[in-house]
């Protein structure tokens, strides 16, 4: 069964960093895309980027607003997605998904993960 | 960037509806288009894939069409548990865009 499982909720401050995980299980986790997918409050889907465990291939969309990294450490199976400077605008629930394909392809999202709640408050 | 506009933004449907979701795209996507279910709380939960393929574990009532730009998914006989947000989102381009969603309510 292929499980993909997040980091726990993060209460930080503005300014401050973090980096929260995504790791997979089930399946050839190198083989597979990772996205990451924010939902601020109250409000739909947004599409973070996506990268490529297998060689590290990473690609943002150009529509997301905000500095952040996305990275992955195939030989523990995890994705990840960090922040240098916290904003309270970061604020959301953080989800990460597998695409069902790996290499030049166009398939969508298939398993998600819970979601990792971050809020950014003084 | 390819945008998604989905509509409409919300409707209000009883049990037995046959309801009907819209997302269009802003330029052709071929069939990589999906479909995904979210309840308040929960992660997204994918429908359809390749425009009109239902995952496994999807009831038949949920099915999926179009090709190009123009794309929906219909609800057949709405169930109780029915009642969410449904997103579509491309994955024709590495941007992997969202519309903007559909809250389906009780009327």
């Amino acid at each position: 069964e292929v499980q993909l499982v997040q980091s726990g909720a993060e209460v930080k401050k503005p300014g401050e960093s973090l980096k929260i995980s995504c790791k997979g299980s089930g399946y050839r986790f190198s083989s597979y895309w990772i996205g990451w997918v924010r939902q601020m409050p109250g409000k739909g889907l947004e599409s973070i980027g996506i990268i490529y465990p297998y060689d590290s291939d990473t690609r943002y969309s150009p529509s997301f607003q905000g500095p952040v990294t996305i990275s992955a450490d195939k030989s523990i199976s995890t994705a990840y997605l960090q922040w240098s400077s916290l904003k309270a605008s970061d604020t959301a629930i953080y989800y990460c998904a597998r695409r069902d394909c790996g290499g030049d392809c166009r398939g969508g999202f298939d398993n998600w993960g819970q979601g990792t709640m971050v809020t950014v408050s003084s | 960037d390819i945008q998604m506009t989905q509509s409409p933004s919300s409707l209000s449907a009883s049990v037995g509806d046959r309801v009907t979701i819209t997302c269009r795209a802003s330029q052709t996507i071929s069939i990589f288009l999906s479909w995904f279910q979210q309840k308040p709380g929960k992660a997204p939960n994918l429908l359809i894939y390749a425009a009109s393929s239902l995952e496994s574990g999807v009831p038949s009532r949920f099915s999926g069409s179009g090709s190009g730009t123009d794309f929906t998914l219909t609800i057949s006989n709405l169930q109780p548990e029915d009642f969410a947000t449904y997103y579509c989102q491309q994955s024709y381009s590495s941007s992997l865009t969202f519309g903007g969603g559909t809250r389906v309510e009780i009327k």
